[in-house]
């Protein structure tokens, strides 16, 4: 079975700096693929950025890069120079193979940047 | 827009009686989902469907039940067997292929009296 860890439940940024947020996971699956979402207080799921097991680049987009250590199981979000917009609940999630691209999500970090 | 819809936002039921969740999407997407969110909780698979007339159970099917007649709609419908229906719901959608992004609704906080 496959399974996410998010251990941290609440983090703190100053504006302007950038901030990482920790995700593991645990997978016997050779073949499957990592998300990161966004979630404001609307409630409303943002997709962020995608990471395919077997690509060799850490994927980017804009201020989001993933950091991709396969060998460790993690895929830890980086968020560069923070806004105050980026104050949101964040989830990691994993797909995989014969799973019908159904995710796994993990508990979330809340995110909270700071003037 | 393209885009997914939910309605209502906001539900309350009495305890005992059914209700069902609307779930609309207008970007041709093959593949639907139906997740549930607790409090504190990350999502957890209830219902998913790949092509019209057909779905899956999830990981929390239980006192739920949906049907898939039209490829835009996902209807869940939360029966009174769901011992614990007080949640957040939302609903996504995909192109279906394995790895592509999922998008989702605004949700419904359904509420049982």
């Amino acid at each position: 079975a496959q399974k996410i860890t998010q251990t941290q439940p609440g983090m703190f940024v100053q504006e302007k700096e950038a901030v990482t947020l920790d995700c593991t996971y645990d997978t016997s699956d050779q073949s499957y693929g990592l998300f990161w979402y966004k979630q404001p207080s609307s409630g409303e799921m943002i997709f962020l950025i995608y990471q395919g097991s077997y690509d060799e680049q850490n994927a980017t987009e804009g201020r989001y890069s993933l950091n991709f250590q396969k060998a460790r199981k993690s895929a830890n979000l980086v968020i560069s120079a923070s806004q105050l917009g980026d104050s949101a609940m964040y989830f990691c999630a994993m797909s995989f193979t014969g799973g019908g691209n159904k995710l796994t999500f993990g508990t979330g970090t809340q995110l909270k940047v700071e003037l | 827009d393209g885009g997914i819809t939910q309605s209502p936002k906001y539900l309350f039921r009495k305890e005992g009686q059914n209700v069902t969740l609307s779930c609309e999407q207008n970007l041709n997407h093959d593949a639907m989902y139906w997740y549930r969110q607790d409090p504190g909780q990350g999502l957890r698979l209830i219902y998913y469907s790949q092509i019209v007339n057909d779905f899956q159970k999830g990981d929390i099917a239980e006192g739920y039940s949906v049907s898939r007649e039209k490829k835009e709609s996902f209807p869940l419908t939360v029966t009174s067997a769901q011992k614990n229906p007080t949640a957040f719901y939302l609903c996504a959608s995909s192109m279906g292929l394995v790895y592509n992004e999922q998008f989702f609704g605004p949700g419904t906080r359904l509420t049982v009296l």
